[in-house]
Formats: structure tokens, C-alpha cells, sequence
């Protein structure tokens, strides 16, 4: 049973364009959203997180919102450039939970030139 | 700035044997994690522990044991290494958790095969 769901595995984007990238979760009790980048034969790296009490959360290029009622979050990139290209791990962790963080399945964003 | 150590970064084991997968950070952390990524999924929790002396189990954690001696250092040890174990080990620490929401950094990860 997944409860963290990203459900296009590729996205492809022309350089200097939009990138969205997709998650939904099912979990209530989760309250915290993280969205962590990957190269590969390297491990995750944070990027940039939301709590549930905020619909928005920006940072330079990068914009996270959450829409609670659709339990769907998503992560703009603008513009996209071609050190975006990576895997993007979309992760989300329990309400006072000690126990890590919930994974997706993640999203291999290619930036073509 | 090291972060999160992660040692080695590449092993073949033979099915049946065992080894410890090394994991050492910093910067201080009370908590720390221990995931495996396998090919085309996201990452799942195998233990995790949040301070010294005190461990618990994650999502899948049968086949694995951890200690956690010092702050500083999780190592994972796999008894009696099968084929499901193939995987890609990622290590990570967080210097809060619980209510306390913050994001969790990551080791470069031990690519481990069983054959």
C-alpha cells in the first residue's frame, strides 16, 4: 500500500521552461512534505520542504504546494536548466512521528536543450 | 564538512555470508536512519534511531540488525545475506524529529549484490 504516490516515473522538459512535478499522498497524519533531488551513484539531497499548515512554500527557483483537501503536493521549477535533471523524491513524514520519512517511487526530470 | 560516511561504497557478497555496513555522521545528530532503494521504488525505512542506545525497526527490516553505540555511529549488519537483499543502502541523520519537523541528510549510499 503506497501512501506516497508519484505517478509519472519520466517527465521531460525543454530548458527554460516549467517543470511540475506530481505527488499525492493518502496518509492523513502525514503534516510535513519534503521534495529531495538525486543524481545518480549519489544519495538524496534535500530541496526544499512545506508543513501542512502552509499551502506554499517558496525557495529561489523552487515552489512547493500542498493542497491538503486533494492530498496533492507539487514542485515547480522555474526556469528549468539542465543541472535540474535528476531523479526527484517526493517524501513525507508522520505527525510526531520519530520514525524517517515516507517515500514515493520518485520522478526522472530530463531538461533537454 | 563530511556529513554522513558511508563505507564501502560497493560489495559483493556471497549468498550466506554476512557484513556490516558502516555508517558514521558529524554533525551531532540524535537521529538516524538507515533505507534501502531498490531499483524503480522510493526508499524504505529498515531501522531507525533516535539517540544512543536506542533503536527501533522500520517498513522492512527482517534480515538486518543495528546498534547504536554513539551518537556519531548506525552500522547496519546482514546476517546471512540472500538475493532479496540486493539493493542500494542509504544512510541519513536528522538532528530532530518527532514533533519537531526538519529534513534528513543523506550518505552517497552502499550498492550491495548477492549472488
Amino acid at each position: 500500500d503506497q501512501q506516497v504516490k508519484q505517478n509519472s516515473p519520466s517527465l521531460s522538459v525543454q530548458e527554460g521552461r516549467i517543470s511540475i512535478l506530481n505527488c499525492d499522498y493518502t496518509n492523513s497524519m502525514f503534516d510535513y512534505f519534503l521534495w529531495y533531488k538525486k543524481y545518480p551513484a549519489e544519495g538524496p539531497t534535500f530541496l526544499i520542504s512545506i508543513s501542512s499548515i502552509k499551502d506554499k512554500n517558496e525557495d529561489g527557483r523552487f515552489t512547493v504546494f500542498l493542497n491538503k483537501s486533494a492530498k496533492h503536493l507539487s514542485l515547480h521549477i522555474v526556469p528549468s536548466q539542465p543541472g535540474d535533471s535528476a531523479v526527484y523524491f517526493c517524501a513525507a513524514k508522520r505527525r510526531g512521528g520519530a520514525d524517517g520519512l515516507t517515500f514515493g517511487k520518485g520522478t526522472h526530470l530530463i531538461i533537454q536543450p | 564538512n563530511a556529513g554522513v560516511t558511508q563505507t564501502p561504497k560497493f560489495r559483493i557478497l556471497k549468498i550466506g555470508q554476512s557484513m556490516t555496513l558502516q555508517c558514521t555522521q558529524d554533525m551531532n545528530h540524535n537521529y538516524m536512519y538507515w533505507y534501502r532503494q531498490d531499483p524503480g521504488m522510493g526508499l524504505k525505512l529498515i531501522y531507525y534511531s533516535v539517540g544512543a542506545g536506542i533503536t527501533d525497526k522500520g517498513e522492512v527490516p527482517n534480515g538486518y540488525n543495528v546498534s547504536r553505540s554513539t551518537t556519531e555511529d548506525f552500522p547496519l549488519r546482514l546476517e546471512l545475506a540472500a538475493p532479496s537483499q540486493t539493493s542500494v543502502y542509504f544512510c541519513a541523520s536528522s538532528p530532530r524529529g518527532g514533533a519537531l519537523n526538519t529534513e534528513a541528510f543523506f550518505g552517497q549510499g552502499t550498492r550491495l549484490t548477492v549472488v
